[in-house]
């Protein structure tokens, strides 16, 4: 069955780095585009970052452009995060969720993975 | 961008009682919305999209309406279980914006 599993989260200083996976199975990984989101400690969800199914684009959010990038390798199955010049604002549960079937229009996430926490903190 | 606003929120509800959850976007969506429920220390789980198709195996008193800026979520018989967190989202053009969630205690 459909299984997406993050990883990599954890405790990073503020200004530090993380980079987060997302393990996909069950499905044509290399056919759908993914999304990160995330959700701060009692705060609602937030559309962080999108990449196409073959990775030809990517689209961020104003609060993480420039910080963050999301990759792809469809080689393994794997999403990814990276994350630089990280704040305690950064601190939250990201969860990887899958998107569109490449050449069709999104629906929203049926798919979600159970997330990971990532605290940034002194 | 396009903003999502919810109301009303909290909302406080008894068993039996009919809910409604409105979603407004700052310009036309068309039916480019759904619907998430999310319980504490759980994953969201998307109950409607395209602002009115129910996802397989959501209880049939969950329904959907609206079209362009203006949506609700209707719960038409208030169950225990329902108290969650609801979330709408628009997914017309990135970015795929959150609205801030409605909780609902009952």
């Amino acid at each position: 069955q459909l299984q997406l599993v993050e990883s990599g989260g954890g405790v990073v200083q503020p200004g530090g780095a993380l980079r987060l996976s997302c393990a996909a199975s069950g499905f044509t990984f290399r056919s759908y585009s993914m999304h990160w989101v995330r959700q701060a400690p009692g705060k609602g969800l937030e559309w962080l970052t999108n990449i196409l199914y073959d990775g030809s684009n990517r689209d961020y959010a104003k609060s993480v452009k420039g910080r963050f990038t999301i990759s792809r390798d469809n080689s393994k199955n794997t999403l990814y995060l990276q994350m630089n010049s990280l704040t305690v604002e950064d601190t939250a549960v990201y969860y990887c969720a899958r998107g569109a079937l490449a050449g069709t229009k999104g629906v929203g996430f049926a798919s979600w993975g159970r997330g990971t926490l990532v605290t940034v903190s002194s | 961008d396009v903003q999502m606003t919810q109301s009303p929120s909290p909302l406080s509800a008894s068993v039996g009682d009919r809910v409604t959850i409105t979603c407004r976007a700052s310009l036309n969506i068309t039916n480019h919305l759904a619907w998430y429920q999310q319980k504490p220390g759980e994953v969201p789980e998307r109950l409607v999209y395209a602002a009115s198709t129910l996802q397989s195996g959501v209880p049939s008193r969950f329904s959907g309406s609206g079209s362009g800026t203006d949506f609700t979520l209707t719960i038409s018989s208030l169950q225990p279980e329902d108290a969650a967190t609801y979330y709408c989202q628009k997914y017309d053009v990135i970015p795929w914006t959150f609205g801030p969630g409605t909780k609902v205690e009952v």
